[in-house]
């Protein structure tokens, strides 16, 4: 166990319909990351927040948006689904900014139908 | 921009045999490495990490890597395999000054009996 948690642990939903996945870091990190994982595309970086900052944005599509409340947990809102959206997706949390090990979630795996 | 490879996209193993899993990465200065597992319908799991010093690094389940600066690789190593190793392995990379670790494709890993 990471200490990191997720919910839902899987989600379907339709075309067109948006949700929202959340993401509790690690007991006293600050940086939550967000990931993609699909089969064709690997590991994908999407986004990662720095005690309540966006830091570093990565292959994220502009119909994602994330945030970090002040109590650090942090959401990832999905809208306008499309099929090709279907993929696991992972939080990641470490300690602070740098490259520091990443302690990843189990993830939300994501289905549209 | 700092890069991964991993060059083997499927190994198969035989319980008990040896194990060397190969990540090469690409960056100009001293990079921050590590090694990842995933088991299926998993999150990722630190396995061990490089920043400086002894180039052996130990980690956890057995595993150990070695960085290898002349040839830019950071190669997974196991003296005896055991069906329980059967995953996908994630090599990364990562640096100051670009906070977000970029993963490799992956490596699957088969036991068989």
């Amino acid at each position: 166990d990471s200490g990191v948690t997720q919910t839902p642990k899987h989600l379907i939903t339709a075309t067109g319909q948006r949700v929202t996945l959340r993401c509790s870091p690690r007991s006293g990190d600050l940086s939550v990351y967000w990931y993609q994982q699909s089969l064709d595309q690997g590991l994908q970086f999407l986004i990662q927040y720095y005690n309540g900052e966006e830091r570093a944005k990565g292959n994220i599509l502009e119909r994602f948006s994330a945030q970090q409340f002040p109590d650090l947990h942090s959401e990832l809102n999905l809208s306008s689904l499309e099929l090709g959206d279907s993929a696991l997706y992972f939080c990641a949390s470490s300690v602070g900014v740098g490259p520091y090990e990443q302690y990843f979630g189990p993830g939300t795996r994501l289905t549209v139908t | 921009a700092q890069s991964v490879t991993q060059p083997d996209i499927h190994i198969t193993v035989s319980e008990g045999a040896s194990l060397e899993l190969r990540c090469n990465y690409s960056y100009g200065a001293t990079p921050y490495l590590f090694w990842y597992v995933q088991s299926p319908g998993q999150g990722l799991q630190l396995l061990l990490k490089y920043f400086s010093g002894d180039t052996l690094v130990q980690g956890i389940k057995g595993f150990e890597a070695e960085f290898k600066r002349s040839q830019s690789s950071f190669n997974l190593r196991k003296p005896s395999v055991h069906w329980s190793d059967a995953a996908e392995y994630f090599c990364a990379v990562g640096n100051f000054g670009n906070e977000k670790l970029t993963f490799g494709t992956g490596t699957r890993l088969t036991i068989i009996p």
